[in-house]
């Protein structure tokens, strides 16, 4: 499987600022994917970084609060954009490889915006 | 719309007991189905998965079987041990990528 590094691993973020995570994987995959984890919560699916073009965004989220770049097969990055206590989660980068049907995770990304 | 629905934890035992954490989806078509596991502090990892009807995914003791007519994707391990105190991610995927999640079940395992 691909190993997908992110940073910052973790952050303390003053209200209002915006954070961009970065995710690197060692190896080209087909997708890229961002979710949020909410304190407590399970995992929903932000947007789907598409490389040289717009994310796909999932309803609820829009690309003026989270912008997503991928200028390539292994590389993407999130903002998170004027933040405020709420965003506070953990934000995970993840991938499929090729044909495969399997989805991998990043060791996520924990912000805590205080 | 798909769907998991996962037993609600804390789910409480003691070493090498064993262990079942309930998942059943909801979907149109055969979706793959996934557990993760999240331990403390970390990123979330694939336990196993099974991707048809009758397949059996296992990892690490873990054992999971896709069953159609029943619509789930049960957990088990026979003896459970302290380092397996984690929350479990029941997931299914259709036929995009998105991975839909359960909720999570938390197992804590106590010697």
């Amino acid at each position: 499987s691909a190993v997908i590094s992110q940073k910052p691993s973790r952050d303390i973020c003053q209200r209002g600022t915006s954070l961009t995570i970065q995710c690197q994987v060692d190896s080209q995959v087909t997708m890229m994917f961002w979710y949020r984890q909410q304190p407590g919560q399970s995992l929903t699916l932000i947007a789907t970084a598409n490389q040289g073009s717009e994310a796909t965004y999932e309803s609820g989220f829009v690309i003026d609060k989270f912008p997503i770049s991928r200028p390539n097969l292994t590389f993407s990055t999130l903002t998170v954009s004027n933040m405020s206590p709420e965003d506070s989660s953990i934000y995970l980068c993840s991938v499929r490889q090729g044909g495969g049907n399997t989805i991998y995770f990043g060791e996520g990304s924990w912000l805590t915006v205080v | 719309g798909n769907s998991v629905t996962q037993m609600e934890g804390p789910v409480t035992l003691s070493e090498e007991a064993f262990l079942t954490i309930n998942c059943t989806y909801t979907a149109t078509g055969y979706p793959s189905l996934f557990w993760y596991v999240q331990y403390p502090g970390e990123g979330l990892q694939l336990l196993l998965k099974a991707t048809k009807a009758d397949d059996k995914g296992s990892n690490k003791g873990f054992e999971a079987t896709y069953r159609k007519e029943t619509t789930s994707f049960h957990l088990e391990k026979g003896s459970v041990q302290v380092s397996d105190s984690a929350v479990y991610f029941c997931a299914l995927r259709g036929v995009t990528d998105k991975l839909i999640f359960g909720t999570g079940t938390r197992l804590q395992v106590f010697p």
